[in-house]
């Protein structure tokens, strides 16, 4: 069975720049998260999907975040327009529907995203 | 607030060493889940241990075990006989029961097996 993928493993834009990262999580999972890591700070969560609706969005820093997750399948999360502090590392994780106390969500390797 | 402090930024062990990587936590919810996950260079963060709250028993997976202190809110792994496959980034996490689904997460240990 596949992982989650995303896609690119590294982007380099210039400030200003719109990237989009891509994130396909484990085939049957309804829920999909996306969590970020600015160098040398934690992990931080940034939105849950339950199939293509957002569940919860607390964690987007601004509006220049946007993210979707058409037909409940793959997602992507753009920045529009990129600036410095946006640069870390975005991760994507799935789960399943919670029928039981796994809590298990399965990372995706990340895409680095460096802003200059 | 919910945070994860982690003490260690780095950590370096001669192989077959045991280590001990430190985490605290704090939460004002009694039911939670406790995490260790591992990120290799390059490669994708996996969970390596979980522990829930509510039970008392340290949790086990071969080499990785963890000492579970529920009234200091402490969450150490510790590696023994150590390998150069367990070099990696380790990140000490929770998520509270039957709320929200976001996992809080330390900032994590950096770790070096040497040969």
């Amino acid at each position: 069975e596949a992982g989650v993928t995303q896609f690119p493993s590294h982007s380099v834009i210039e400030k200003g720049q719109t990237v989009t990262l891509r994130c396909d999580p484990i085939s049957g999972h309804d829920n999909l998260y996306w969590y970020r890591r600015v160098m040398g700070k934690e992990i931080k969560f940034l939105l849950h999907f339950v199939k293509e609706s957002k569940q919860d969005e607390s964690g987007m820093p601004n509006n220049r975040f946007l993210a979707e997750r058409t037909g409940g399948t793959y997602s992507t999360l753009k920045v529009q327009p990129a600036e410095l502090e946006d640069s870390g590392v975005y991760f994507c994780a799935s789960s399943q529907e919670k029928t039981g106390p796994s809590y298990e969500q399965y990372f995706g390797p990340g895409t680095r995203l460096t802003v200059t | 607030a919910q945070t994860v402090t982690q003490s260690q930024p780095e950590m370096s062990v001669q192989e077959a060493e045991t280590v001990t990587l430190s985490c605290t936590y704090d939460t004002s919810e009694n039911n939670y889940y406790l995490f260790w996950y591992k990120q290799p260079p390059s490669r994708q963060m996996i969970l390596v241990i979980r522990q829930e709250a509510y039970k008392q028993q340290n949790a086990t997976e071969n080499r990785f075990s963890v000492n579970f202190q529920k009234a200091a809110k402490s969450f150490s792994l510790k590696i023994s006989d150590s390998q150069l496959g367990d070099t990696a980034m380790y990140f000490c996490a929770f998520i509270q029961m039957n709320r929200d689904d976001k996992i809080i997460f330390g900032k994590g240990t950096r770790l070096h097996i040497l040969p």
